[in-house]
């Protein structure tokens, strides 16, 4: 199974201020049709998870423009340009390139 | 708009059985593949099997092989999850997923399984 590790595990983060999350994979997530299949999910408090990334850069409908995804290979980020009081929650990386998709630990997001 | 809604978690004991169901509304469900995640309490997220929009192919991870069957009925746009052999660590709350691109895109708001005896 590809293992994807996330760091950090925690962010506390000033309101405003931007926020960044490491995700790497433990191998390359390029599919054989030359998609790299990375995605960011976004798991508020008591809430299901919502997808704000998909193929490593692309933003879901709706997602602000603050929420920005980068990466190759194996190693990805998402950076939230300015964190706002709605971004509290946890943010997981998953990989869809390989039978199990798999996700990475989560991030916990909080204001300082 | 996408809507899933599952239903079906309960108290089961452990070795006894259960069926997740998930209805779903606002696409063509026919169109689409279908997953169940989990999250138990507390923890991460882990996807535990997917099945194709016809039925014809279904992938399970390891944990639940053997045990998990997955399922739908595209006449009445639902998805099933027939769990068997239940153990603690599926204690969860399991979710249905719309499968697009080798993601999943809209998730319902999940049915609580826990095992305990």
């Amino acid at each position: 199974d590809i293992v994807m590790t996330q760091s950090p595990l925690s962010l506390p983060v000033t309101l405003g201020q931007p926020a960044s999350i490491s995700c790497r994979s433990s191998q390359s997530l390029v599919f054989s049709d030359g998609n790299t299949y990375l995605n960011w999910f976004q798991q508020r408090p008591g809430q299901s998870p919502r997808r704000l990334i998909y193929k490593v850069s692309n933003r879901d409908s709706g997602v602000p423009d603050r929420f920005t995804g980068s990466g190759s290979g194996t190693d990805f980020t998402l950076k939230i340009n300015r964190v706002e009081a709605e971004d509290v929650g946890v943010y997981y990386c998953m990989q869809g390139t390989q039978w199990p998709w798999t996700f990475g630990q989560g991030t916990k997001v909080e204001i300082k | 708009e996408v809507h899933l809604v599952e239903s079906g978690g309960g108290l089961v004991q452990p070795g006894g059985s259960l069926r997740l169901s998930c209805a779903a509304s606002g696409f063509t469900f026919s169109y689409y593949w279908m997953s169940w995640a989990r999250q138990a309490p507390g923890k991460g997220l882990e996807c535990v099997a997917n099945i194709k929009y016809d039925g014809s192919e279904k992938y399970y991870v390891d944990s639940v092989k053997g045990r998990f069957t997955i399922s739908r009925d595209n006449a009445k746009n639902s998805l099933y999850l027939q769990m068997n052999s239940l153990r603690a660590d599926d204690t969860a709350v399991y979710y249905c997923a719309r499968a697009e691109s080798r993601s999943t895109d809209y998730w319902g708001q999940g049915t609580l399984l826990t095992v305990s005896s």
